[in-house]
């Protein structure tokens, strides 16, 4: 069956990179017909998309957030990583991947999230 | 960058139906998902592409789009259903990215 999982430290300091990890098992980063999304919600707000990595390698990045963000991909590894730059407490969020079919732009498959801390 | 409007919270009695709206510029040109969320869970596709459920969702929850405003239906609300709901599309217009509404808070009175 499909699943994803999030890994990454629980806590960054101000002025940090923030990487984490996104896992995926039950599909192929390398299958044209989907890809993965990063998406946060920082406590007790709305959801918020980061950035997404075709099969083809081609890269989307939520146009407030573009200068910080970066994400590639290890098809290898069925892993997908994102890095944040220059980290601020208003970043505390739980980050989540998804999976996203190529054709409607669905998020069919979720990751169950990982909780990070902006914090000194 | 294009804005996705939505109700912050409805409510409903068990056994009614709610009607979650989602509202956008020309949104029903898009191809428009809804989300469960559940606290502490990650976010359920409940329907894609406007009207489609994916396998194991109930029949009660439909969609429908059209103009400026998107509509996902929950008949016979239960007390299981009071969770958030978001909307998404994806716009290409411009930026190609997706976008998520600000959430509905349905509450099961």
């Amino acid at each position: 069956q499909v699943t994803l999982k999030e890994s990454g430290p629980v806590l960054v300091k101000p002025t940090e990179t923030l990487t984490l990890t996104c896992t995926v098992s039950g599909f192929s980063l390398s299958n044209a017909r989907m890809g993965v999304s990063w998406i946060r919600q920082p406590p007790g707000k709305a959801l918020e998309w980061l950035a997404h990595i075709f099969s083809n390698d081609e890269k989307s990045y939520s146009t407030s957030l573009k200068s910080r963000l970066t994400i590639s991909k290890d098809t290898s590894k069925s892993q997908v990583v994102l890095t944040m730059t220059n980290m601020d407490p208003v970043d505390t969020a739980t980050y989540y991947c998804a999976r996203m079919g190529l054709e409607l732009r669905e998020f069919d498959y979720w990751g169950q999230g990982t909780l990070v801390t902006v914090s000194s | 960058s294009y804005v996705l409007t939505q109700p912050p919270s409805v409510s409903v009695a068990p056994g009614q139906t709610a009607r979650i709206t989602c509202g956008g510029n020309n949104i029903g040109s898009k191809s428009v998902h809804w989300y469960q969320q559940k606290p502490g869970q990650a976010p359920v596709l409940v329907v894609y592409d406007d009207s489609d459920r994916p396998s194991g969702i109930p029949e009660r929850f439909s969609g429908s789009n059209s103009g400026n405003t998107a509509t996902l239906t929950i008949s016979r609300v239960e007390a299981g259903d009071e969770a958030d709901y978001y909307c998404q599309v994806w716009d290409s217009s411009s930026d190609h990215q997706a976008v998520f509404g600000g959430g509905t808070k349905l509450t099961v009175l």
